[in-house]
């Protein structure tokens, strides 16, 4: 299974942009690159994925290296409501789309 | 009303008891998941299942045992628990729509065995 480098932790200001990077050099043709967040007390939740391009959503915005040995999710306007765990996984579709969790990246936004 | 739940919320039981955990989901999705979070960790898939009666193991299903005897319920039982079950519990469901499909987690289950 390929595996995600994540940093342990970030901090960023509110209303500032954010940039989570993650390495994958490992990473197959095929492996899709998505991301979840955990807020505290809940359940991970998607925030976006992709292959190769770069990909936009109403949450956040993924580039994507062009070798795709890193990619990077941006959300444009950190607010406190996305303070939590970031995790960058590719997901295991030979054992039914088994998500490795790895330790993410844990995003703190200060006022 | 939350598309994945879970029952119960919390549960403190006893090393030895049985104990089952339930997933409920009206997302009308096929894949269904278990998985368990250690403080400070990520989640680790336990089971997973493709369709009513589907059963596959996952990483640490040992301890674990699942049933699936309808598209929207899993269940998880503890057959005989042990301190070092106590975790976070949470389902997920998925529709399978090809490599890019998403999951989608419950609110999780806290359990503790003493």
């Amino acid at each position: 299974d390929a595996k995600t480098t994540q940093p342990n932790s970030m901090e960023s200001n509110e209303e500032e942009p954010v940039h989570l990077p993650c390495n994958h050099s490992t990473i197959s043709g095929t492996d899709y690159i998505h991301w979840y967040r955990q807020l505290p007390s809940q359940g991970p939740e998607y925030v976006i994925h992709g292959l190769t391009s770069n990909v936009n959503n109403r949450m956040a915005s993924l580039a994507i290296a062009e070798d795709r040995k890193s990619s990077t999710l941006i959300l444009h306007r950190a607010t406190l409501r996305d303070a939590a765990v970031y995790y960058c996984i590719l997901p295991v579709y030979n054992q039914g789309g088994k998500l490795i969790f790895g330790q993410g990246t844990e995003l703190s936004v200060k006022p | 009303d939350a598309d994945v739940t879970q029952t119960p919320r919390n549960r403190i039981t006893k090393t030895g008891k049985r104990i089952m955990l339930e997933c409920s989901q009206t997302k009308g999705h096929d894949r269904m998941y278990w998985y368990r979070q250690d403080p400070g960790l990520g989640l680790r898939l336990i089971y997973y299942s493709f369709d009513v009666k589907d059963i596959n193991k996952g990483e640490i299903s040992d301890g674990y045992s699942v049933s699936r005897q309808a598209q929207a319920k899993f269940s998880l039982s503890l057959e005989s628990a042990i301190p070092n079950q106590t975790a976070l519990y949470f389902c997920a469901t998925s529709d399978h729509r090809g490599p890019g499909d998403t999951q989608y987690f419950g609110p999780g289950t806290r359990l503790t065995v003493l």
